[in-house]
């Protein structure tokens, strides 16, 4: 069974720039969702996406976009880099199904964003 | 709104000694709760949830956890700590639909 995966590991922007991350979600997974992780915070909801519509969103601006493709990987796209930016970003995969509690969450290892 | 305090920023223990990290959550219906860990560098590895039924529940590594809805608890128990626990442990609550709120989180330290 193949994990969550995310791509870059570290990557360096400077303000104004875009990024793109990517997530391939675990093996029969149908739901991912996005965590934003500031240095010495904890992980906070960025929006979740279930067959490829997002499904919820927590607080942050139209700046922070995502996809999530057929094959249930997903995207993260943040415009108009802002120092506050920096930080770890975390991808979840869940498997979303009817009745019953939520799905147990599997996390990847994160892609660090720095920007200058 | 539902959030989850975790009071200790820092714990420092000895190795063999017990441990307790305190969790309090606020939710107006049956909370879904969890504890993960993460290690420097690394993402979140779930240490155990609950969900219903038995108040006490047993998670990986020899953690353990009681949920306690008097006091909006749940904190996370080891009874001996290992040199290899020293991590960021986080406690989260989920809403019935999907988000996970996490606490600030709590480092914990070990000493030889």
């Amino acid at each position: 069974e193949t994990g969550v995966t995310q791509s870059p590991t570290h990557l360096i922007k400077t303000r104004g720039q875009q990024v793109t991350l990517r997530c391939s979600s675990q093996s029969g997974h149908n739901t991912v969702s996005w965590y934003q992780q500031a240095l010495g915070q904890g992980p906070q909801f960025i929006f979740q996406y279930y067959r490829e519509e997002e499904n919820g969103r927590g607080n942050f601006p139209p700046r922070f976009s995502g996809l999530q493709f057929p094959n249930y990987s997903s995207e993260l796209n943040v415009n108009a880099l802002e120092l506050d930016d920096s930080a770890l970003y975390l991808c979840a995969s869940s498997s979303t199904g009817t009745g019953g509690p939520p799905g147990e969450l599997f996390f990847g290892e994160g892609s660090r964003l720095t920007v200058l | 709104a539902q959030s989850v305090t975790q009071p200790d920023i820092h714990i420092t223990v000895s190795e063999g000694a017990s441990l307790e990290l305190r969790c309090n959550y606020s939710y107006g219906a049956t909370p879904y709760l969890f504890w993960y860990v993460q290690s420097p560098g690394q993402g979140l590895q779930l240490l155990l949830k609950y969900f219903s039924g038995d108040t006490l529940v047993q998670g990986i590594k020899g953690f353990e956890a009681e949920f306690k809805r008097s006091q909006s608890s749940f904190n996370l128990r080891k009874p001996s700590v290992h040199w290899s626990d020293a991590a960021e442990y986080f406690c989260a609550v989920r809403d019935s639909s999907y988000k996970l709120i996490f606490g600030s989180g709590t480092r914990l330290l070990v000493r030889p």
